[in-house]
């Protein structure tokens, strides 16, 4: 069994659809919960993180964890064309350590 | 600010040949360093991390090796190149917590032919 799961897609959206990404996973350890945006032949880009269970808002992005079920969302809404990419989820476990999801490709059509 | 710098961007190279590619971090002392790779249409794999000079730990058993000569460099390599070695190879770095994201370079594309 894989740490991390995260269904790879791809997943297609309209434009202004609400998108929601998920990942589970089975280290109890993993203390802190991170979505990464990565576009086509580019280095990821951290979107948000969090180290506790609960709702973190930042713009259209609502990142959610639940540790009790190992289960972590990412929420976009009213999705851009621009929001178009392969969205990772990843966790850390203690010594810095970080793992990722296999990632799921978006795409939000005009 | 901290930046990090990885090169070269794309690379072919035959079956059989030598590989070095390069990653330094800029604006921070004693960071995290990673190595990872991601195949087409998969996730990132952890090849892997130091914590410190000359600490090197291996994720998985490869035909690659990296070395990390001073603090802020780290150097993946292989003395003979697979096909199946061919992907896109990201180095990251972290701050030295284990409550903390992690910073990635722009990768290189490595086609192995």
């Amino acid at each position: 069994q894989k740490e991390v799961e995260q269904d790879p897609g791809p997943l297609s959206v309209p434009e202004g659809a609400i998108v929601s990404l998920n990942c589970t996973y089975s280290n109890s350890a993993f203390q802190y919960f991170m979505w990464y945006r990565q576009y086509s032949r580019k280095g990821p880009e951290l979107l948000m993180y969090t180290y506790s269970s609960g709702n973190k808002e930042d713009g259209r992005f609502t990142a959610q964890v639940d540790k009790s079920s190992k289960y972590i969302s990412l929420f976009i809404r009213d999705s851009q064309p621009s929001d178009s990419a392969t969205y990772l989820c990843a966790m850390s476990a203690p010594g810095g350590k970080l793992i990722f999801g296999q990632g799921t490709t978006l795409q939000v059509k005009p | 600010s901290q930046t990090i710098h990885q090169w070269p961007a794309t690379l072919v190279q035959p079956v059989g040949s030598p590989l070095s590619l390069e990653c330094t971090v800029e604006g921070t002392s004693n960071p995290n360093l990673y190595w990872y790779r991601q195949a087409a249409g998969r996730g990132l794999q952890l090849l892997f991390y130091s914590v410190g000079i000359g600490q090197i730990s291996s994720e998985v058993p490869q035909n690659l090796s990296a070395s990390r000569p001073q603090d802020r460099q780290f150097i993946l390599s292989s003395k003979k190149l697979l096909l199946s070695d061919s992907g896109f190879y990201l180095c990251a770095w972290s701050v030295v917590r284990a409550d903390t994201e992690a910073f990635f370079g722009q990768g290189t594309r490595l086609t192995v032919v």
